[in-house]
């Protein structure tokens, strides 16, 4: 079955000091992996997207992501938090699970002391 | 270009009333999805269409909820009767596909429309 676990529900760090976001996810199939993020009240923004190329995955804001396949996890960091990286943050599976299917994680709300 | 536009952004209806939404995807896109993404939690997709058609509705609560994508270009949901836990905010977004491995399944996502019922 398909699935994606994020593993914290809140982090908090301070500004200039590194992020790291948890996923976890399950898929049957060579899934496509995506991270989100929903800025209050705006609407959502991919950050970054994996379809089976580099394992590697930059995206905008400086976050970046690694596949590692035989850990299932998907995780997004960032070397160096700033004010404007407060937000909640999606990691989300699809895959051709049942047709096709895109299941979204609960959501992990970071926050970013001064 | 443009990007997915919804309506209304915010509505209020009491419990047993129907309310309706619209969503206009992004010119050319296939795929439209719409979520509904409770206070606290993740989206949940309710229906994915093709074109016109419907590619899955597994989570659509099809005793009160109805969508349709006629013409295969904007599309509307709506719920009849409303219950006091469908209060969330309903997302629109669409795709150029849905092929995994594949940059056509980058979903953009609408504002989104908060529904209270009260």
């Amino acid at each position: 079955a398909q699935s994606v676990t994020q593993l914290d529900s809140h982090v908090s760090v301070s500004e200039g000091t590194p992020v790291l976001l948890r996923c976890n996810y399950s898929s049957s199939y060579s899934p496509s992996l995506f991270w989100y993020v929903q800025h209050p009240n705006k609407g959502l923004q991919l950050l970054l997207k994996y379809t089976s190329a580099a394992t590697l995955v930059k995206g905008i804001n400086g976050f970046e992501a690694e596949f590692k396949k035989s850990e299932t996890s998907f995780h997004l960091t960032k070397p160096s938090a700033h004010m404007s990286d407060a937000a909640e943050y999606f990691c989300v599976v699809s895959d051709q699970t049942g047709g096709f299917k895109t299941i979204f994680g609960a959501g992990t709300r970071l926050f970013v002391k001064a | 270009e443009a990007g997915v536009a919804q309506s209304p952004r915010y509505k209020i209806i009491e419990k047993r009333q129907s309310v309706a939404f619209w969503c206009n995807p992004i010119s050319g896109h296939a795929t439209l999805y719409w979520y509904q993404q409770i206070l606290g939690q993740g989206p949940k997709l309710l229906i994915q269409f093709q074109n016109n058609g419907v590619v899955d509705d597994s989570q659509l609560p099809k005793d009160r909820f109805s969508a349709e994508r006629l013409k295969g270009v904007d599309s509307t949901l709506k719920i009849q009767p409303a219950k006091l836990e469908d209060s969330a905010v309903y997302l629109c977004a669409s795709s150029l596909g849905f092929r995994t491995d594949s940059f056509l399944n980058e979903q953009f996502f609408g504002p989104g429309t908060r529904l209270t019922v009260l």
